[in-house]
């Protein structure tokens, strides 16, 4: 089964702090994603990744960065938290060879900034 | 513009009733689509894809159906369970978006006992 997990389910934060919010996957997925999802938007992209080191912006990239240092590992930070940035972060990824772009999630992050 | 329109946004049905969810997409040109089911606080987790040339898909009590002329695509719940409660999530790519899905805004529903 293919395992995409996400470093912390709840996390609160202060106005100003940088957060990090980590996504591993084991399945040697190319391709990785970052999502936040607010009640009546649904899910907006923020970030992707096709491979080590490389990045795109998403849909809604402002107040975020992303770093990908190895394959498995696609990290989101918040360089300057606001209470704005307070939602549910989700990671993806999905095969560069996939005919269909299946993307698997990961559970959530719930960050909350105070 | 590419967009895809979910109705009805909430919906609420006694356990053991069947459902039907709506779809309307303006994606182009089209590669395939997807509904996920999203249980409250977890990652959505895929049901069904269909291609072009596929006109329903089922998995389990869950049946798909695409048009593409219209642009339509339907999601129903036979003999629903209390644990079919979640968002469901119909999701579109497109062949020049490479590999990026857009997505719904979901329809929320829920099963009461």
């Amino acid at each position: 089964d293919v395992k995409v997990t996400q470093s912390s389910r709840y996390l609160v934060k202060r106005t100003g702090e940088k957060v990090f919010l980590e996504c591993v996957q084991d399945m040697d997925h190319e391709n990785m994603f970052w999502y936040r999802q607010d009640p009546g938007l649904g899910l907006r992209l923020i970030y992707f990744s096709y491979d080590v080191k490389m990045k795109e912006k998403g849909d809604i990239p402002e107040g975020y960065s992303v770093s990908r240092e190895k394959k498995e590992r696609f990290s989101l930070i918040l360089e300057s938290a606001s209470t704005n940035q307070t939602s549910m972060y989700l990671c993806a990824s999905s095969s560069a060879g996939a005919t269909h772009y299946e993307q698997y999630f990961g559970p959530g992050t719930r960050l909350t900034v105070t | 513009k590419n967009q895809v329109e979910q109705s009805p946004q909430s919906l609420i049905i006694l356990e053991g009733k069947n459902c039907t969810l709506q779809c309307n997409y303006t994606v182009s040109p089209f590669s395939n689509l997807r509904w996920y089911k999203q249980d409250t606080g977890r990652g959505p987790v895929s049901l069904t894809i269909m291609t072009f040339s596929e006109n329903t898909k089922s998995n389990g009590r869950y049946t798909a159906t695409l048009d593409a002329d219209t642009k339509q695509s339907s999601l129903h719940i036979t003999a629903s369970q209390l644990s079919d409660s979640a968002s469901y999530i119909c999701v579109v790519s497109s062949y020049n978006q490479g590999g990026k899905l857009i997505f719904g805004q979901g329809t929320e529903l829920s099963v009461k006992p």
